[in-house]
Parts: structure tokens; C-alpha cells; sequence
């Protein structure tokens, strides 16, 4: 059973492009979260997903970020017009959870996000 | 104030050495981890737990619910211990809020 995959592992953007991250699950997993961690600061959550559903986006930025859970193939974060300040690592992590059984999230290796 | 605190925030140690590492949280949880980063690299998960004890190798964790507190020691301390540990608690929606990590250096 493979572990959480993320591609690309190291992306580098310039400012005013698109960035996509992509997340691929455990197999059998059906919640996906993403966290952030900037350059020497902790790590941040940022959105957390079910298959085709947001279940809670409190740590977005209000701008410029969107996810996405198709029924069908990765998460995807996408962050549009890269700024410096997007620079930083994004994890993503995966848990099969369901009713009310709290379950290990699986995180993944990471994307490490350059914008130049 | 963090809603995770860790302390210390940096560690060393020779090697043999017992290790502790603790965390105070101020929300309500369903469960808190116990996460390991080489420099670099990515993230590992040591446990997850919601009541009492777990062991795992050199690798002791304990929680306390009433006290809101959990402690991480490593017993015979190893160079290749050296790592961001990082404490993380699940709450609201399943999210985790992370500590701030502590950064553990073990010398031979």
C-alpha cells in the first residue's frame, strides 16, 4: 500500500504565475487535509477535504487559494499570481475516517514552493 | 498565547542521555500527536493518542486529559534522534494545530 504521494516535490514559480500542487491519498482514504509551513515557523492547517466536499477552509487565505477533491484522481491546491511570501513547504496529509473514530492522519513528503 | 506550547524550544543532549519534551494545550481535543521532521525533510508521525500511555521503541508518550498536558521521552538518547519534534492536536472540524516543535540535537 503506497504511502500519501505529492508531485512535484520541489516547485519553483514566478511571481504572477499559477502554482498546482497535488495530492494523491492513501489507497482507501477519503479526507485529505493540507498544511503549510513557512520558512522557520510552525506548521499551519489550511484546508481540510472529503471526496467532492470542503468540510472546513478556515485557514485559507481569502485570496489567490483554492482546493479541490474530485471524486476522480488527486487534491489539488492551486495558488494563483505566486507572491514571495507563497514560498514555503505544503503537506498534505490523508486518514480514512469515518463516523466518529478519530484516525492517524498519513502525511505525505511535501511540496517545497520557490517563487522567484 | 499559542493554543499549543511546547517547551523546550531547543534541546541538547549526549548521547545515553533521557529526553523529555513536553506540551500544554488550551482547547478541547479528540486526540494529540506526537510528529517527527528531519531538517529538509518530511513528517513523521510517532503517536497519536487521547488517554494514558504508549510506547514505541525508545519513544514514550504520555497524555494527561485533565491537565491538558503530554510529555515525549526518548530513553537512550542517539544521534540519529536528532529532529524537529513537533507536538499537534486534533480539535474542531479534525484539523490539527501544531506546536511550535522543539529542535533536539543528540551529540555522541
Amino acid at each position: 500500500n503506497a504511502g500519501v504521494m505529492q508531485n512535484p516535490r520541489h516547485l519553483v514559480r514566478r511571481r504572477g504565475q499559477e502554482a498546482r500542487l497535488r495530492c494523491s491519498p492513501m489507497k482507501g482514504h477519503s479526507h485529505v487535509y493540507w498544511y503549510r509551513q513557512l520558512p522557520e515557523e510552525g506548521l499551519k492547517f489550511m484546508v481540510y477535504l472529503q471526496k467532492e466536499n470542503i468540510i472546513d477552509e478556515s485557514g485559507m487565505p481569502k485570496e489567490r487559494f483554492s482546493a479541490e477533491f474530485p471524486k476522480e484522481g488527486p487534491s489539488i491546491l492551486r495558488i494563483q499570481q505566486v507572491v514571495r511570501g507563497d514560498s514555503a513547504a505544503y503537506f498534505c496529509a490523508s486518514s480514512p475516517k469515518s463516523g466518529t473514530i478519530t484516525y492517524e492522519q498519513y502525511f505525505g513528503p511535501g511540496t517545497r514552493l520557490t517563487v522567484t | 498565547k499559542n493554543e499549543v506550547e511546547q517547551s523546550p524550544q531547543n534541546l541538547t543532549a549526549q548521547e545515553g542521555e533521557f529526553i523529555t519534551i513536553n506540551c500544554s494545550y488550551s482547547v478541547g481535543i479528540s486526540a494529540l500527536h506526537w510528529l517527527q521532521q528531519h531538517p529538509g525533510g518530511g513528517i513523521v508521525s510517532l503517536f497519536m493518542l487521547s488517554s494514558g500511555k504508549k510506547k514505541h521503541g525508545r519513544l514514550i508518550a504520555t497524555i494527561n486529559i485533565q491537565e491538558k498536558h503530554s510529555s515525549l521521552h526518548i530513553t537512550a538518547s542517539h544521534p540519529r534522534d536528532s529532529a524537529v519534534y513537533i507536538c499537534a492536536v486534533r480539535s474542531g472540524t479534525d484539523k490539527l494545530i501544531f506546536g511550535t516543535g522543539t529542535r533536539l540535537q543528540v551529540f555522541p
